[in-house]
């Protein structure tokens, strides 16, 4: 088996500041992807990644950058953070586009 | 456009009655289908998954699911619940490259309440 691990667990920033969430994974899955899961609702696709050093745009890109410089990692920043997208940010990993999805605990954004 | 529809958006069974949670898809090929299951503060964890033949699937902890091409549906069942099956349930539905679409496709999600 494997594992997701995401970092921070809480992260908690400014309005208007650019924060830095960090995804490892150690499935060696080539696809990686990052949703953003608002309070009671579905997930929505921010970024995925094929693979090191791909990256593709999801529904709700805008305002957010991604990196994959590893295999085992995915990381995603928030370019400036703003109230409204308080969330949980969940990254995940798969073999492939297709394949099931394993995902990571989250992680919890507050804007102040 | 591909979607993947949850039509309930909370149901509520008695612990020890069968369940049933719907999912319905719009493709146009027959795509691959999964149901994941979402505890409080945690992330998906994949309950089953359908990719071809038998229609009936099993999962884990005694879930099935039963894929309908003439529906176009995909409901979760199960025989008994458990009030630890309450939770929130996605529906998901992905298509090979080439056939239209590679993204997966969530559905919006059915939170289950088990009542004592």
């Amino acid at each position: 088996g494997g594992i997701i691990t995401q970092t921070p667990k809480f992260l908690i920033g400014q309005e208007g500041q650019k924060l830095t969430l960090k995804c490892q994974q150690n499935f060696n899955h080539d696809t990686m992807y990052w949703y953003r899961q608002d309070s009671g609702k579905g997930l929505r696709l921010i970024y995925y990644s094929i693979t090191e050093n791909d990256l593709q745009k999801g529904d709700l890109s805008e305002g957010y950058d991604a990196s994959r410089e590893k295999k085992s990692s995915f990381s995603l920043t928030v370019t400036s953070a703003q109230k409204n997208e308080m969330a949980v940010f969940l990254c995940a990993s798969s073999r492939d586009r297709v394949a099931e999805q394993f995902f990571g605990p989250g992680t919890r954004l507050t804007v102040l | 456009a591909q979607s993947v529809t949850q039509p309930d958006a909370r149901v509520t069974v008695s612990e020890g009655a069968s369940l049933q949670l719907r999912c319905k898809y719009s493709y146009s090929a027959t795509p691959y289908l999964f149901w994941y299951v979402q505890y409080p503060r945690q992330g998906l964890q994949l309950l089953l998954k359908y990719y071809s033949g038998d229609p009936v699937v099993q999962g884990v902890n005694s879930f099935e699911a039963e894929f309908s091409k003439s529906n176009s549906s995909f409901h979760l069942q199960k025989a008994s619940v458990h009030w630890s099956d309450s939770a929130v349930y996605f529906c998901a539905a992905s298509l090979l490259p080439g056939t239209g679409g590679y993204k997966v496709v969530f559905g919006s999600g059915t939170r289950l309440l088990v009542s004592p």
